[in-house]
């Protein structure tokens, strides 16, 4: 099946930092990429939908100036977490459909924690 | 609203049989997955139905009734391995690919 990688799978850092996350569809090409959040034992919550080349949008309630997506290429999407802080640790899984397919291929998520 | 309801936890023995049920509310409907997640893991993908009806594949099945707004995901054989949440999500057809999820069952096998 398809391959999403994430990048970094797990960090660690200090409040006011900003942290960069990558997603990879490794061996098809992803118009579109969905970013979710989950906190511990809740769903998966739907933070953005990243488009390439162009504006990615975001789901009521999300500040798109502190969660910052690039989809630079057909491959690459990565969310920037901006001035972390300890309420935005959380787990975070970015996901990417085939169109000619009806599933949704999951990177294995990255585990964020600010201290 | 959008509302999708499926039992928070479910308890089940090593071999036997379990039934996750799925039942939904949305604006429209483009097809139901079922994705299986452990802890700490992202969803893997199980199954998908657009039609009504059961598709097997192995020992899990899927059934799906879009006149009830339902869905089940039956485990047969159950493994200590198939200790997992099992997240049931539903597909807008007004919003191509994206994927309305309910809250997750987490699904305890005992010996």
């Amino acid at each position: 099946g398809a391959v999403v990688s994430q990048h970094p799978s797990r960090v660690i850092c200090k409040s006011g930092t900003s942290v960069k996350i990558e997603c990879r569809s490794l061996d098809f090409q992803a118009t579109t990429m969905f970013w979710y959040r989950q906190f511990p034992k809740q769903s998966l919550m739907l933070m953005a939908t990243s488009n390439e080349g162009s504006k990615a949008t975001y789901e009521q309630g999300v500040e798109k100036d502190k969660f910052l997506i690039n989809h630079a290429s057909l491959t690459l999407s990565t969310l920037t977490v901006t001035s972390a802080h300890p309420e935005d640790s959380s787990f975070y899984i970015c996901s990417a459909p085939i169109l000619a397919s009806n599933e949704q291929f999951f990177g294995p998520g990255t585990r964020l924690t600010v201290l | 609203g959008q509302n999708i309801d499926q039992p928070t936890e479910m308890t089940a023995t090593e071999g036997a049989i379990v039934q996750i049920n799925c039942t939904y509310q949305t604006s429209g409907f483009n097809g139901l997955f079922w994705y299986q997640q452990h802890a700490g893991e992202a969803p893997t993908f199980l199954s998908y139905n657009v039609l009504d009806g059961l598709e097997e594949k192995g020992r899990f099945s899927s059934f799906l009734s879009r006149s009830k707004g339902y869905s089940y995901l039956l485990l047969k054989e159950l493994q200590m391995k198939d200790s997992a949440s099992y997240l049931c999500a539903v597909r807008d057809e007004y919003s191509n690919y994206q994927l309305i999820w309910g809250a997750g069952t987490k699904l305890i096998i005992k010996p």
